[in-house]
């Protein structure tokens, strides 16, 4: 079935790193996505990957994707106050003869001092 | 800078009433999206377009409807709104693949 799983909440102290876990089920997807939510606003694209990639490197944000396992995961580096928020993982699964872009249930991130 | 407008941040309904939530987007993007938002179930998808007058079903269609008269403004209709679809509602277009762009939500309360 159409599955993207990851745990629903994670606190991090100030200055710590936050790594978010998901994993996905459709082995053919191309991409597998980031997206961020801050409190009152729609989602923003934070970064992607190709699944022809094991890593992504952009700042203080670092993707890492297991294809043999299915888990793709976010690591935050220096977490800041402002990067409470709540973290959604997505991929691309073709189903039906379309592209869908299906979400995870998101990560709430709590940063605190 | 893309931008997807929602035309509402909040709104209240009485149940039975004919709700409509309008999206417009100003990139001529190909791909339009609805998706509602549920603490706990992420993002659903309810439908999508890929063209003018183009609608295909998501995950949960039920008790929704879908207009796309112009490429650039994709409504959502709740025929008879109920309480079971309070919930926060996010659009979203693309173009391709690779980033969806969205909308700032449309918190519904149906009472």
């Amino acid at each position: 079935g159409e599955d993207v799983e990851q745990s629903l909440f994670l606190s991090v102290r100030e200055g710590d790193s936050s790594v978010i876990n998901c994993t996905y089920t459709d082995s053919s997807s191309t991409y597998l996505y980031w997206y961020k939510q801050e409190p009152g606003a729609g989602l923003q694209l934070l970064t992607y990957i190709f699944s022809n990639m094991d890593m992504k490197q952009d700042q203080r944000l670092t993707v890492l994707l297991n294809k043999k396992d299915k888990h793709l995961s976010l690591r935050i580096a220096d977490t800041q106050t402002g990067d409470s928020a709540i973290y959604f993982c997505a991929e691309i699964m073709f189903s039906g003869g379309y592209n869908k872009l299906i979400f995870g249930a998101g990560t709430r991130l709590a940063v605190h001092p | 800078d893309v931008k997807v407008t929602q035309s509402s941040r909040y709104l209240v309904k009485r149940t039975g009433e004919k709700v409509f939530l309008e999206c417009v987007q100003d990139m001529d993007h190909e791909n339009m999206f609805w998706y509602r938002q549920d603490p706990g179930l992420g993002l659903r998808l309810i439908y999508f377009s890929y063209d003018v007058k183009m609608k295909e079903k998501g995950d949960i269609p039920e008790g929704y409807s879908v207009s796309r008269e112009k490429k650039e403004r994709f409504s959502l209709i709740l025929e008879s709104a109920s309480t079971n679809q309070t919930s926060m509602y996010l659009c979203a277009s693309s173009l391709g693949t690779v980033e969806a762009f969205f909308g700032q939500g449309t918190r519904l309360t149906v009472v």
